[in-house]
């Protein structure tokens, strides 16, 4: 059974850069999109983006200034970077798995942005 | 890009159905069949109910049923129980070749 475990640091100060990895358990990078998504706290979730085992993204467009999205296939892992953070960064962070949708999680971290 | 539009609430009593519906654009939820529904309780991750607008993964109880006309999906959830209190997100592709999600709707049984 497929399992992801993400990690990364919890708080930042503004303008600092956001770190995170997705590690990838009992299956393969292959044929599937990876993905981040993020939810501020009392708030919806909000789509970051995604790579494909190529190396392949896509980005929100309200993010992709600040987004970058790596993956490793031979650690199969995949990582998040969100530059120049701001409070409105502060949120739990979710990697996850998409075939027709997202269909495995990570637990979440959050990541909180204070001065 | 814009979040699909959900109601801020549904509510209903056990063993009634409700609908929550999800109403996007010709760009996203009516240009593709790739509309999908999570169910959150506090503090958990989501889990995905429903896939390609009416598909339901293996393990998730056929009470959740889904379905589109137009621009708008829609989520039933029939039989209401306790246990289905939660919030629901829907989720499109869209024709950037991006992903967007919908408002939320917190399910309320009373």
């Amino acid at each position: 059974q497929v399992q992801l475990q993400q990690w990364g640091a919890g708080l930042l100060k503004p303008s600092e850069t956001l770190s995170l990895t997705c590690a990838v358990y009992g299956g393969s990078l292959s044929g599937y999109y990876w993905s981040w998504i993020r939810q501020p706290p009392g708030k919806g979730l909000e789509w970051i983006g995604e790579i494909d085992h190529s190396g392949s993204t896509n980005y929100n467009p309200s993010l992709k200034s600040r987004v970058t999205i790596s993956i490793d296939t031979s650690k199969n892992l995949f990582s998040l970077k969100l530059s120049s953070v701001t409070a409105a960064d502060t949120a739990v962070y979710y990697c996850a798995r998409a075939s027709e949708a997202f269909d495995i999680w990570g637990q979440g971290t959050m990541v909180t942005v204070s001065s | 890009q814009s979040a699909l539009t959900q109601p801020a609430s549904v509510s209903g009593s056990p063993g009634q159905s409700i609908t929550i519906s999800c109403t996007g654009t010709s760009s996203d939820v009516g240009g593709y069949n790739y509309v999908s529904w999570y169910q959150q309780h506090p503090g958990n991750a989501p889990k995905l109910m429903i896939y390609d607008v009416s598909d339901r993964p293996s393990g998730v109880s056929n009470r959740f049923s889904g379905s589109k006309s137009g621009n708008t999906a829609s989520l039933t959830i029939s039989g209401l129980q306790a246990e289905d209190e939660a919030d629901y997100y829907c989720s499109s592709y869209t024709s950037s070749s991006t992903l967007v999600f919908g408002s939320g709707t917190k399910v309320t049984v009373l």
